[in-house]
């Protein structure tokens, strides 16, 4: 069964940019989390996203945004990009969200 | 809301030598735990979990006990490898809303 797959796996913006991030959970998966990783600040939640409702939140400005479509993937987005966003992006896909999750090899986002 | 501590890090060992990664968290109620481990350049993988009291989690000859009395689930080897080298995040999941809450990561490198 295939994994978690996230795309794309780097990316290099400049500041004030947008960027949209995209992850294809496992098949049958309902949940889809985003976690953002940075060596400063560890592993930080981001959004939950069930059956295409953002069921948590976690403490973000309003530029990181999410979305889930109907066959489960998820995008986010991330507007007017700074400096400090610069980060590994991880998604994670769990059958009920109750349950263990999955990681994506994330997607490595450098601000310039 | 929810809270996870564990040692940090880096942590240097010899290969062979015990292991032990300390993690302790707050919870309201009793939150499922589970230790991931985050090779390099890889997203996070489910290395062992326990979801009540007493139970013991194991897998590729590390353990972690949940200690309900001292809300602690702390990782053990005996006998560590070149290849345990990685990052391990312990991660409480609230009971409230099934959100995991990871810990800042502890490094560990093994040394021939």
């Amino acid at each position: 069964k295939a994994g978690v797959t996230q795309t794309p796996r780097y990316l290099i913006k400049t500041r004030g940019q947008q960027v949209t991030l995209s992850c294809s959970p496992i098949s049958g998966h309902r949940s889809v989390s985003w976690y953002q990783q940075t060596p400063g600040q560890g592993l930080q939640f981001l959004f939950e996203y069930f059956s295409e409702t953002q069921r948590n939140k976690g403490n973000f400005p309003g530029r990181f945004s999410g979305r889930q479509f109907s066959n489960s993937r998820s995008e986010m987005n991330v507007s007017t990009l700074e400096l400090g966003d610069s980060a590994l992006y991880l998604c994670a896909s769990s059958a009920t969200g109750d349950t263990e999750a999955f990681f994506g090899q994330g997607t490595r986002l450098t601000v310039v | 809301g929810d809270s996870v501590t564990q040692m940090e890090g880096p942590v240097t060992l010899s290969e062979e030598a015990c292991l032990t990664i300390n993690c302790t968290y707050t919870a309201t109620g009793y939150p499922s735990l589970f230790w991931y481990v985050q090779y390099p350049g890889e997203g996070l993988q489910l290395l062992l979990k326990a979801t009540k009291a007493d139970d013991k989690g194991s897998n590729k000859g590390f353990e972690a006990t949940y200690r309900k009395e001292t809300t602690s689930f702390h990782l053990e080897k005996g006998s560590v490898q070149v290849s345990d080298s990685a990052v391990y995040f312990c991660a409480p999941q609230e009971v409230r809303d099934d959100k995991i809450i990871f810990g800042k990561g502890t490094r560990l490198h093994i040394l021939p």
